[in-house]
């Protein structure tokens, strides 16, 4: 929704460049991590996930990072378009089952034209 | 695809009234979920359903409760509505397969309480 944006940190890319879109997480037990992407007025939407078994994955324009000994996890999204501004959430499972996930306070992607 | 709906975008509420809100969502997944989200401080769960009849508690219950009589229906209430409560108000479905951890999101409610 349009008020997410008020005082999440911001990253503003031309398109046509890369984005790297960064988060640490706190559970060094947790197991699956998940980047969400939220575009104004609609809910989050899955992007692209990791096991904590992998360092790295890819999909489409999307990679994944996942550095386990510092406990951080990137997106890296290639040649950035428009339709990618956003804000991106990360997601790490909690231990426990029920797929009770903590959620990142987001951070807002602005892609200049 | 899968589809999580919610019954209102907007909903505009008096501090005291009942509150009621409905997700549906048409994939046969077995957990549910409603989270609000604030600025600043992302999307907290309040309750969740692992079937039907069954509730837990998220990290923020207080004031609110939940039902699920069916599998495919999941309704957060708010007994009796305070202004705190302004937020979006999302539902989440998952399955317990084998994305166990992925969650669908419907379009959010924003509710606002006077």
């Amino acid at each position: 929704g349009e008020s997410v944006g008020l005082h999440l940190p911001t990253l503003s890319v031309q398109e046509g460049d890369n984005s790297i879109i960064n988060c640490a997480y706190s559970n060094s037990a947790s197991d699956y991590f998940i980047w969400y992407k939220q575009e104004s007025g609609k809910g989050p939407q899955f992007i692209i996930d990791i096991r904590s078994n992998m360092d790295k994955r890819q999909g489409q324009r999307v990679t994944v990072l996942l550095n386990k000994t510092v406990k951080h996890l990137s997106l890296q999204i290639a040649a950035t378009q428009p339709g990618d501004s956003a804000v991106y959430f990360c997601a790490e499972n909690r231990a426990g089952g029920y797929q009770k996930v903590t959620f990142g306070t987001g951070t807002k992607l602005q892609v200049i034209p | 695809d899968v589809k999580v709906t919610q019954s209102s975008r907007y909903l505009v509420k008096r501090t005291g009234e009942k509150v009621f809100l409905e997700c549906v969502q048409d994939m046969d997944h077995e957990n549910m979920f409603w989270y609000r989200q604030d600025p600043g401080l992302g999307l907290r769960l309040i309750y969740f359903s692992y079937d039907v009849k069954m509730k837990e508690k998220g990290d923020i219950p207080e004031g609110y409760s939940v039902s699920r009589e069916k599998k495919e229906r999941f309704s957060l209430i708010l007994e009796s509505a305070s202004t705190n409560q302004t937020s979006m108000c999302l539902c989440a479905s998952g399955s317990s397969g084998q994305r166990r951890d992925t969650q669908y999101f419907g379009p959010g409610t924003r509710l606002t309480v006077l």
